[in-house]
């Protein structure tokens, strides 16, 4: 079965430093990775995906991911937090067994909070 | 980039009383519309894959007479909520696949319902 891990519900990081949250999927076959943000009370914001090639993928707002097929991981990564950057983030597996649909297989999800 | 709406954004209702969530891409042909419900500070828990045309797919333990969906064209899905009641109060997010070229999924801005 596919599944998704996000073993931090939370990740405390002073602004201005860097800041990683993880990830770690197991899929048959090649994976198709994603990263979302969500704000508090709205909808889900893409940043950034992994479908093949270079294994550091660059996103939106700054952010970046690096794909590692050895240790199953798809960490998200970022030089410098900010205090906006505080958020509920979730990482993705794309479910591309038959009769799926493409449906994404969600991890639990990481608050992020940047402190100033 | 490809938009999807949902409609309303905030809704409160008596208990007993129907709410519809609609749920419409905007800009692309989505063959696939899932719903998502979304407890505080939690994951989200896919309810349902619609197809187009077709009877919409149920999680195990959702109700399908609770949480009607229809999906009667390319670009629309509705959600009804069947006499609603305070455990229904949750935010409830559509997401909408487009099937070309890249099967991308494509969120809503999330609906937040409150049953008093």
């Amino acid at each position: 079965a596919q599944s998704v891990a996000q073993p931090e519900d939370q990740v405390n990081v002073a602004e201005g430093n860097p800041l990683t949250v993880k990830c770690t999927y197991s899929v048959s076959g090649n994976p198709y990775l994603f990263w979302y943000v969500q704000y508090p009370n709205r909808g889900l914001q893409f940043l950034l995906k992994y479908i093949t090639g270079d294994n550091l993928v660059k996103g939106s707002y700054g952010f970046e991911a690096e794909f590692n097929k050895s240790q199953t991981s798809f960490h998200l990564k970022k030089p410098s937090a900010l205090v906006s950057d505080s958020a509920l983030y979730f990482c993705a597996v794309r479910d591309m067994t038959k009769d799926s649909n493409y449906q994404l297989i969600w991890g639990a999800g990481t608050k992020l909070i940047i402190k100033p | 980039g490809a938009v999807v709406s949902q409609h309303p954004s905030r809704v409160i209702c008596k208990s007993g009383t129907s709410v519809k969530i609609e749920c419409r891409s905007l800009d692309f042909q989505a063959t696939t519309m899932f719903w998502y419900r979304q407890f505080p500070k939690q994951s989200l828990m896919l309810m349902a894959t619609s197809n187009e045309g077709s009877k919409a797919t149920y999680e195990q333990g959702v109700e399908k007479d609770k949480f009607l969906i229809n999906h009667a064209s390319l670009t629309l899905s509705t959600l009804t909520v069947t006499s609603a009641h305070p455990e229904d109060s949750s935010f409830y997010i559509c997401s909408a696949r487009r099937a070309r070229p890249d099967h991308e999924q494509y969120f809503g801005p999330g609906t937040r319902l409150t049953v008093t």
